[in-house]
């Protein structure tokens, strides 16, 4: 398909154990964000990935997350030492970034649903 | 930098009414704006974005949305809402030198048929 791509759509896992959530973007979008979305609640930005730069990580709520994108495209996010309070949708977008006119609209994936136990 | 607030965590409408969902802005600069969707366990989708140009911006599924800069507000409308229409509702802006998007709280929008 032409859209964005996230796997697994859900996981449990128990509490401890670590989990990798996959993100496959748009081909051609150069930007990438996570967003972690609480029941019920708003977006939290994790991490944005632009290009080559450096990833703007200032939203990771601690050092068990982690993020890599590969060759400019997938993305993988990594939670260590899962606790219950991780338990959320992680949602990954990608767009077409224009520089000099802002941002482009963000192309959002259906989302993980993540179960910690 | 850019931030947007969404005051309202619910709005009720009757179906073939005129909805609102407020959103106001602070920023330093030219603002960016924009309204996101999402319908139940689903992600979400783009409705409409204000870069420059004219204040009323026309978007999907009928949705609109006027920007006032003198009361800093970007708030979304439409003239008759659809029982369909009930979702969550984000403003947002790209913030951090117009990189990084962040999303107001989100307003639940219930249409009663």
């Amino acid at each position: 398909g032409a859209g964005v791509s996230q796997s697994p759509s859900n996981k449990v896992t128990e509490k401890g154990k670590d989990v990798e959530l996959r993100c496959d973007p748009i081909s051609g979008h150069t930007a990438l964000y996570w967003y972690r979305q609480s029941l019920g609640q708003g977006l939290e930005f994790l991490i944005y990935f632009q290009g080559n730069s450096a990833p703007d990580k200032s939203g990771l709520p601690s050092d068990r997350f982690s993020a890599e994108r590969t060759g400019g495209s997938v993305s993988t996010l990594t939670i260590q030492r899962t606790q219950q309070e991780d338990s959320a949708v992680y949602l990954c977008a990608s767009s077409l970034a224009t520089v000099g006119r802002g941002t482009g609209e963000l192309f959002f994936g259906e989302g993980s649903r993540l179960t910690v136990l | 930098a850019q931030s947007v607030a969404q005051p309202e965590d619910q709005v009720n409408v009757a179906e073939g009414n005129p909805l609102t969902v407020k959103c106001t802005y602070s920023v330093s600069g030219n603002p960016y704006l924009f309204w996101y969707v999402q319908y139940p366990n689903r992600g979400l989708q783009f409705l409409l974005k204000y870069i420059t140009g004219d204040n009323l911006v026309k978007g999907s599924y009928g949705f609109e949305a006027e920007f006032n800069k003198s009361q800093t507000s970007f708030h979304l409308k439409k003239p008759s809402a659809l029982v369909s229409d009930s979702a969550l509702y984000f403003c947002a802006a790209p913030s951090g030198g117009y990189q990084k998007v962040t999303f107001g709280t989100g307003t639940k929008l219930q249409v009663i048929p």
